[in-house]
């Protein structure tokens, strides 16, 4: 069966480095979306990303972040100038459609700032 | 804001129960899912269910949607051990948003 599939699964990276978080949706989907969950807490909407551009946004999703789809198949998360409270587990998710249809969650990469 | 909130925050059943959790928001909505998520694991999506329809059936899952009330119920029959997890509710506003809005999940336990 089709799955999300996201790497590292942990990433440890010091206050200040950047870091690319690598995901490979489902091949026939055309939507992409980053999410987080903060040890403890909800899962937050980071953004969605289709038609190699992104279509919505949170206040979470500020500056130091970016998306990308390099090529045909990775969407990358980029933060650029980590902080101690990006520290959380970050999902990649993809659809085929938007609102109307299931999205499908990679296992996600735990992020662990120091 | 649109937010999903479970309830009970915690459940714990003995294995062959049936577990009822509960979910309520705040807007009007498009859809509400249902996810699975095993301690430090990815979401697993379980069903979606539309606003024009009231219940839906998957296997062991039976899903409500009271569009009138803002809330959504998902039973788990028959429970099992393996079904020990995270449940969480979210939500989307619209066809034209694929934004998912996360209730704070009801963590279930199913002891053997």
């Amino acid at each position: 069966e089709p799955e999300v599939t996201q790497t590292p699964s942990h990433q440890v990276t010091q206050m200040g480095q950047e870091v690319i978080l690598r995901c490979v949706p489902i091949s026939n989907h055309l939507y992409f979306y980053w999410y987080r969950q903060i040890l403890g807490q909800k899962v937050e909407f980071l953004v969605s990303f289709y038609n190699n551009e992104i279509s919505e946004k949170s206040e979470i999703f500020d500056d130091q972040f970016s998306v990308e789809r390099p090529d045909g198949s990775n969407f990358t998360l980029k933060i650029r100038s980590t902080k101690l409270e990006d520290s959380a587990m970050y999902f990649c998710a993809s659809s085929k459609g938007q609102g109307s249809t299931e999205a499908f969650f990679g296992q996600g990469t735990r992020l662990t700032v120091v | 804001s649109q937010q999903g909130e479970e309830d009970p925050q915690a459940l714990s059943i003995q294995e062959g129960e049936n577990a009822t959790m509960n979910c309520s928001y705040k807007t009007s909505i498009n859809n509400l899912q249902w996810y699975r998520q095993n301690s430090g694991r990815g979401l697993v999506h379980l069903i979606l269910i539309r606003s024009n329809e009231r219940e839906k059936h998957s296997g062991r899952l039976r899903v409500t949607l009271d569009t009138s009330k803002k809330s959504s119920s998902l039973l788990i029959t028959a429970s099992r051990a393996a079904d020990t997890a995270s449940y969480f509710c979210a939500t989307a506003r619209s066809s034209n948003t694929g934004k998912l809005i996360f209730g704070q999940g009801t963590t279930l336990q199913v002891k053997p």
